[in-house]
């Protein structure tokens, strides 16, 4: 199907744990991001990518990482995940132009 | 700092009544601003505006910019159930694809 997968849709997981959110884009749209949704927060950009191999931090990008091996997709890996990092996860892409965005269906994560 | 504040954050209204959600910004070198509805899942486009005083429309909604006063501003004319959600508000600016939003209007339409 055309569109933009995140997969999984939830995910509990333990604190200090290694987890990836997989992202997945079949436009080859050149930006993707990766957000994340907090109550009282709105959508905070983690790290986002121009193309492939090249990525950049946002504004919360401290316990994260990515990676932009393929144009399709954006992984963002928690390297040792935390309770803090329990959130709604959102990735993102756009052909760019300052319109054209298109959101996955997010992943829920919860740490324990 | 670039500042994207939207309010009321939180509305609660009866099926029927008009809305407008306001979204004030502060950034250097605006290139568009974008509202989105979101109801428990991804965020769903709904426009997009560059140019100030030309209004946008879609059915029962409308949004329009002013980039002299720095707001935008979206009406929901008789609103239904249908339309709670929340609506976020995100710019663009130039030389950069990253959206920056605000924490976004809850709307909540009593039948």
């Amino acid at each position: 199907d055309a569109g933009i997968t995140q997969s999984p849709r939830y995910k509990i997981t333990e604190t200090g744990r290694q987890v990836t959110l997989m992202c997945h884009q079949t436009w080859s749209h050149s930006y993707m991001f990766w957000y994340r949704q907090d109550l009282g927060h709105g959508l905070r950009l983690i790290y986002y990518s121009a193309a492939a191999d090249i990525t950049d931090k946002g504004e919360v990008p401290d316990g994260y990482v990515v990676s932009r091996s393929k144009t399709e997709n954006f992984p963002l890996t928690l390297e040792s995940a935390t309770r803090s990092q329990t959130s709604v996860y959102f990735c993102a892409s756009t052909e760019g132009g300052g319109h054209g965005y298109t959101f996955g269906s997010g992943t829920r994560l919860t740490v324990v | 700092e670039d500042k994207v504040v939207q309010s009321p954050l939180s509305l609660v209204v009866h099926e029927g009544d008009t809305v407008t959600l306001n979204c004030s910004y502060e950034v250097t070198n605006f290139r568009s601003l974008l509202w989105y509805k979101q109801e428990k899942k991804a965020p769903t486009f709904l426009f997009m505006l560059t140019s100030s005083g030309i209004e946008k429309k879609s059915g029962r909604l409308s949004s329009i910019l002013d980039k002299k006063e720095l707001f935008s501003i979206l009406n929901i004319t008789a609103t239904q159930t249908g339309d709670s959600a929340v609506y976020l508000c995100a710019l663009t600016q130039g030389g950069s694809e990253k959206l920056v939003f605000g924490k976004g209007t809850k709307l909540t339409v009593n039948p």
